[in-house]
């Protein structure tokens, strides 16, 4: 967990709203990658990114979820119109180039009522 | 595809040695982590493989073997903080590739 920053921490969403988590990797990583756990189940791969590019979204719904990593500022995962399946907690986590670790931050718990 | 299997509970005393298992069938195999998860938290990094061969790290030891697609997580004295849920996870694909994660062995350790 060193260095990973998430904000939110705990966000709490009605149906058919919109949910923005943010990302700031850990200093000196410029890749990103999201995962989502849900209750008593393992992690799961989204989606990763470098700085204005998504390598891969094969983890992705391919409706209401989206994904960037601008130039500036944070990585961001936006989920739209949220169901209350989508209540989870949601990592991300960043690496080097050389992919020899990667750290995770400390995960937003999206709740939808 | 990817398949990856580690056992889901394991128990072990105070002071023992447990080791965990962990298989995987990938294709672009990459390299392996394993990772801590206690409960309601986030997964923190424990090691990093790619190389066949043994990685120490103080209490803490990983094993992989690519021909038998095979790790292990070895956990030395153990201590009640030590109970927790350990995650299996294989890369592929180019070096700072996405991860595919096992389901996690939650191991309780006894007094």
């Amino acid at each position: 967990n060193a260095g990973v920053m998430q904000n939110p921490r705990h966000l709490v969403r009605r149906r058919g709203q919109e949910a923005r988590l943010r990302c700031s990797p850990m200093k000196g990583h410029s890749h990103v990658y999201w995962y989502r756990q849900l209750p008593e189940e393992g992690l799961k791969f989204m989606v990763y990114l470098q700085k204005e590019n998504i390598i891969d979204e094969s983890g992705m719904p391919k409706e209401r979820f989206s994904a960037e990593f601008p130039k500036e500022g944070p990585s961001i995962l936006r989920i739209q119109q949220v169901v209350r399946g989508d209540s989870a907690a949601y990592f991300c986590a960043s690496s080097p180039p050389d992919g020899t670790e990667q750290y995770f931050g400390p995960g937003t718990r999206l709740t939808v009522t | 595809g990817q398949n990856i299997d580690q056992p889901t509970e394991m128990t072990a005393t105070e002071g023992a040695i447990v080791q965990i298992n962990c298989t995987y069938q990938t294709s672009g195999f990459n390299g392996l982590f394993w990772y801590q998860q206690h409960a309601g938290e986030a997964p923190t990094f424990l090691s990093y493989n790619v190389l066949d061969g043994l990685e120490e790290k103080g209490r803490f030891s990983s094993f992989l073997s690519r021909s038998k697609g095979y790790s292990y997580l070895l956990l030395k004295e153990l201590q009640m903080k030590d109970s927790a849920s350990y995650l299996c996870a294989v890369k592929r694909g180019t070096n700072a590739g996405k991860s595919t994660f096992g389901d996690g062995t939650t191991l309780t350790v006894k007094p």
